[in-house]
C-alpha cells in the first residue's frame, strides 16, 4: 500500500513570501493531521481533519496559516506571509479514523527554510 | 491540558546492550493511549509501540517493551539487544480519546555505538 505523500520535500523562501504544501494521505484514511516540527522539538499539531471537516485547529496561527482538504482526500497547508519562525519541518499524517484508535502514518515531511 | 515530558535529550548505548528511554506525562483523563515513535535521520516517523491505559499488561514488540506505571504517569521504553539501525530520535506521545489529539514530547536522540 502506498504511504502518505508530501510535496515539495524542501522549500526555501524569503520572509513575507507565500508557500503551500501538499499532502496525499493513504487511500481510505478519513483523518488527516498537519504537524509543525521545529528543530529540536517534537511535532506540534496544527490542524486535524475528519474527512473534509476540521476537528481541531486550536494551534493553527490563523492570521497567516490556512489549510483545506478537498473532497476529504488531498490537503493543502498554506502560509501567507511567512515569518522567520515558520522555519520547520511540516509533517502530514493520516489514520483510518480518529474516533477510535487507529495507527497514525506519517509522510516524509517538507522542510521549510525562511530567510 | 495534557503534557508529555522527555527529560533525556540524548542517550547512548553499546550495540547489543539494553537502553531505557524515559517519558512522563500529565493528564486528568483516566483512559488514553501512549505511544513511542521512532524518527530516523530521513525524518519519516514510524510507530514503535503503543499502550492502552486501561491495560495493565506492558506492551511488547520484539526487542521493544514498555514499563507503564499509570499511577506515576510514567511510560518508559526499553530497547533490548540494541542494533545500529535503532539510532534515531524517539518521541513519546499521548493521545486523548476525547479530543483525538496527539501530544508529543521533545524527543530523545539515541546513539548506538559499534
Amino acid at each position: 500500500e502506498a504511504g502518505v505523500a508530501q510535496s515539495p520535500r524542501y522549500k526555501i523562501i524569503e520572509k513575507r513570501q507565500s508557500v503551500a504544501f501538499w499532502c496525499n494521505p493513504i487511500s481510505g484514511h478519513a483523518t488527516l493531521y498537519w504537524y509543525q516540527q521545529i528543530l529540536g522539538q517534537g511535532p506540534k499539531l496544527l490542524i486535524q481533519f475528519q474527512n473534509n471537516g476540521v476537528v481541531d485547529d486550536s494551534q493553527l496561527p490563523k492570521d497567516r496559516f490556512s489549510a483545506e482538504r478537498l473532497k476529504g482526500v488531498d490537503s493543502t497547508l498554506k502560509i501567507q506571509p511567512a515569518k522567520l519562525e515558520d522555519s520547520a519541518v511540516y509533517l502530514c499524517a493520516s489514520s483510518f479514523t480518529g474516533t477510535t484508535y487507529n495507527e497514525q502514518f506519517f509522510g516524509p515531511g517538507t522542510r521549510l527554510t525562511v530567510l | 491540558a495534557q503534557t508529555v515530558t522527555q527529560s533525556q535529550p540524548e542517550m547512548s548505548v553499546q550495540e547489543a546492550e539494553t537502553v531505557t528511554l524515559s517519558c512522563t506525562y500529565d493528564t486528568s483523563e483516566s483512559d488514553y493511549y501512549l505511544f513511542w515513535y521512532k524518527q530516523p535521520p530521513s525524518r519519516q516517523m514510524i510507530l514503535v509501540i503503543r499502550q492502552e491505559a486501561y491495560k495493565q499488561q506492558n506492551a511488547t514488540e520484539n526487542r521493544f517493551s514498555v514499563n507503564f506505571q499509570k499511577a506515576a504517569k510514567s511510560f518508559s521504553l526499553k530497547i533490548s539487544d540494541s542494533q545500529l539501525g535503532d539510532a534515531a530520535m524517539y518521541f513519546c506521545a499521548y493521545r486523548s480519546p476525547r479530543t483525538y489529539k496527539y501530544i508529543f514530547g521533545t524527543g530523545t536522540r539515541l546513539k548506538v555505538l559499534a
